[in-house]
């Protein structure tokens, strides 16, 4: 148990939906990272924040928002879903801001767009 | 951007042999790099890192070594064991240069080990 949760951790939603997915990183870690795993492919990095600020953004799609809230919650917003946002999405976090350290990832939330 | 490839994609050994998992990186500022564990339902779990001041590093049966000339680095598994079956992933980061410093991952290795 890498001690963060990640829920839901199935969804099934229809194309043009919104759907929210929450992380609650280990407990003391201070950075908040999502990633996505599409079939056959490696993790992609989406966004990072630290301590309730937006740290580092990757290749995140400007229909899928962020936020880390005061008790360092994060969820990830994923809005007009297409079929090719089907996908695992990763949360992990960290103590530090870097990428020097150790990334505790969670189970994961599948999504299903049909 | 920092790019990682790996290869094999797909790996498959017999119980006992080694299996060695290659990854090259195209960010010569890149100074971190650790592997990542995937088993089936789970999420990614750090096995090993190495940073770029070291050449190898090892852990009982797991070992990485890097050449930071030719920008790769490299898992090996000795005596491998059914329990290693899982995916495995490299990855590179510039470390915690004080500057938001993500991890590129690679895109994966599918290790099955066979009795």
């Amino acid at each position: 148990d890498s001690g963060v949760t990640q829920t839901p951790k199935h969804l099934i939603t229809a194309t043009g939906q919104r759907v929210t997915l929450r992380c609650s990183p280990r407990s003391g870690d201070l950075s908040v990272y999502w990633y996505q795993q599409s079939l056959d492919q490696g993790l992609q990095f989406l966004i990072q924040y630290y301590n309730g600020e937006e740290r580092a953004k990757g290749n995140i799609l400007e229909r899928f928002s962020a936020q880390q809230f005061p008790d360092l919650h994060s969820e990830l917003n994923l809005s007009s879903l297409e079929l090719g946002d089907s996908a695992l999405y990763f949360c992990a976090s960290s103590f530090g801001t870097g990428g020097d350290g150790e990334l505790f990832f969670g189970e994961g939330s599948r999504l299903t767009v049909l | 951007g920092e790019n990682v490839e790996q290869h094999p994609s797909t790996l498959s050994v017999q119980e006992g042999d080694s299996a060695v998992i290659k990854c090259t990186y195209s960010d010569s500022a890149s100074n971190y790099f650790p592997w990542y564990k995937q088993e089936l339902g789970k999420g990614p779990q750090l096995i090993i890192d190495i940073r770029s001041n070291v050449g190898e590093k090892k852990d009982q049966r797991i070992a990485v070594t890097l050449n930071k000339t030719a920008k790769h680095f490299s898992l090996h598994i000795t005596e491998t064991q059914p329990e290693d079956s899982a995916v495995y992933f490299c990855a590179a980061s510039k470390g915690n240069t004080g500057t938001a410093s993500k991890l590129t991952f690679g895109t994966g290795t599918r290790l099955q080990v066979t009795l």
